[in-house]
């Protein structure tokens, strides 16, 4: 059984720019959730995505979306990238979309020059 | 609107000693709450789950209650050690307007030999 796992590791980007963040759940596990965490910070919830449908959103402008695919992997995407969008973006899959313990992946690091 | 808060928000102890960390949140309608520990740079890794009808959950040297009432979880860590100095996160999750995970700012925990 694998665990979650992300793609890329790094990136750099420009301010500006669209950026598209890869994440495979953990096998058996319908539901995905993206956070976004800033250095020296805890992370902050971005959207949950449950069988294909977004079904929770944090605070965080429509620029950034996603998506879930049939076989349960994601995608997160931010658009016109701002410098203050630098951060680890971790995804967190889980059985079922309520009750379930959620297990990370080991992040992307975006930086935005 | 969930507010999670972590304290203290860094402590330094030497080997060997049991110790506690807390976290409280402001609105009981939680469905779980989850500890993590997370090293620098990295991913969380999950160490304990409580679903908000359990009290606590123990797991080897841990131990993590929960008090839905009184908005209070505690994590105790018994005879740390060393390799136990990281960054620890509780996060509780609900269904406010949606499903969203909402975390505390973490306490960084040191050991020292």
């Amino acid at each position: 059984e694998t665990g979650v796992t992300q793609s890329p590791t790094h990136l750099i980007k420009t301010r500006g720019q669209q950026v598209t963040l890869r994440c495979s759940s953990q096998s058996g596990h319908n539901t995905v959730s993206w956070y976004q965490q800033a250095l020296g910070q805890g992370p902050q919830f971005i959207f949950q995505y449950y069988r294909e449908e977004e079904n929770g959103r944090g605070n965080f402008p429509p620029r950034f979306s996603g998506l879930q695919f049939p076989n349960y992997s994601s995608e997160l995407n931010v658009n016109a990238l701002e410098l203050d969008d630098s951060a680890l973006y971790l995804c967190a899959s889980s059985l079922d979309q309520g009750n379930n313990e959620q297990f990370f992946g080991p992040g992307t690091r975006l930086t935005v020059l | 609107k969930q507010e999670v808060t972590q304290i203290p928000a860094a402590l330094s102890v030497p080997e060997g000693e049991n110790l506690v960390l807390n976290c409280s949140f402001t609105d009981s309608a939680i469905y779980n709450l989850q500890w993590f520990r997370q090293d620098p740079g990295k991913g969380l890794t999950s160490l304990l789950l409580i679903q908000s009808s359990q009290r606590e959950q123990t797991s080897g040297r841990l131990n993590a209650s929960l008090d839905k009432s009184s908005g209070r979880s505690t994590l105790y860590i018994a005879a740390s050690q060393p390799g136990d100095s990281a960054t620890y996160l509780c996060a509780v999750r609900t269904e406010e307007g949606g499903f969203k995970t909402i975390f505390g700012a973490g306490t960084r925990l040191f050991v020292k030999a």
